[in-house]
């Protein structure tokens, strides 16, 4: 199974700061089936990103995506208020999904 | 409008069986993988497993196989996840999802709250 670990667990910032959050794999991930969500409290989480750069409708472009292989990146260019929340990344092999365990944006 | 609405919340004692549901809506519900995904109270999102209602093919995430049932009637367009004895341990926030044919989570349904105590 492939482990999923996201950087930092925290990332305290505040609003109009870039804020860069990693995720790595332990083993190679397909490009193609690597995703990134964001979950705000008493809510379902959304996709953000698909195919590790690829922006889900309606995401606006200061939400980007890159990396390829184990280590994949969701920079977030000037933070808005809406955007302090939790964000997951997953891969999504043919057979099997997993998550890394989140990291969550926070108002500095 | 593609939607995914789940049954209500469930309070059970632990031992009891529970089967939560999840109906598709505004698209084919036999041509997309369904899903569960666990959430258990401030804590991340857990894989369970997959259907494909068009056939039935089920995949299990390893840490779930054997302690839950997923299944669908695709006549009423309906998913579900079962219990036959639940623990408390399975108290959590169950979401059930729709998998793009690109492999991607693009439908989240509501969440059905499932509440284990004695």
């Amino acid at each position: 199974e492939i482990v999923l670990t996201q950087s930092p667990d925290t990332l305290s910032l505040s609003p109009g700061e870039r804020a860069t959050l990693s995720c790595r794999a332990s083993q190679r991930v397909s490009s193609s089936y690597f995703g990134w969500y964001q979950q705000k409290p008493g809510q379902a989480p959304r996709l953000l990103i698909y195919a590790a750069s690829s922006r889900a409708t309606g995401i606006p472009d200061r939400f980007s995506g890159s990396g390829s292989g184990t280590d994949f990146t969701l920079t977030i260019s000037r933070l808005e208020p809406e955007d302090f929340a939790v964000y997951y990344c997953q891969q999504y092999g043919s057979s099997s999904w997993t998550f890394g365990q989140g990291t969550k944006v926070e108002l500095k | 409008e593609e939607q995914l609405v789940q049954s209500g919340a469930e309070v059970k004692k632990p031992g009891e069986s529970l089967k939560i549901s999840c109906k598709g809506s505004g698209y084919s519900f036999t041509s997309y993988w369904i899903g569960w995904v666990r959430q258990m109270s401030g804590k991340g999102l857990e894989w369970v497993g997959i259907i494909f209602p068009g056939d039935s093919d089920t995949r299990y995430s390893p840490s779930f196989q054997g302690q839950v049932t997923i299944s669908a009637d695709k006549s009423i367009t309906t998913a579900y996840l079962q219990w036959s004895s639940l623990k408390a341990s399975d108290t959590a926030m169950y979401y059930c999802v729709r998998k793009d044919s690109s492999g991607y989570i693009d439908y989240w349904g509501q969440g059905t709250l499932v509440t284990v105590s004695s």
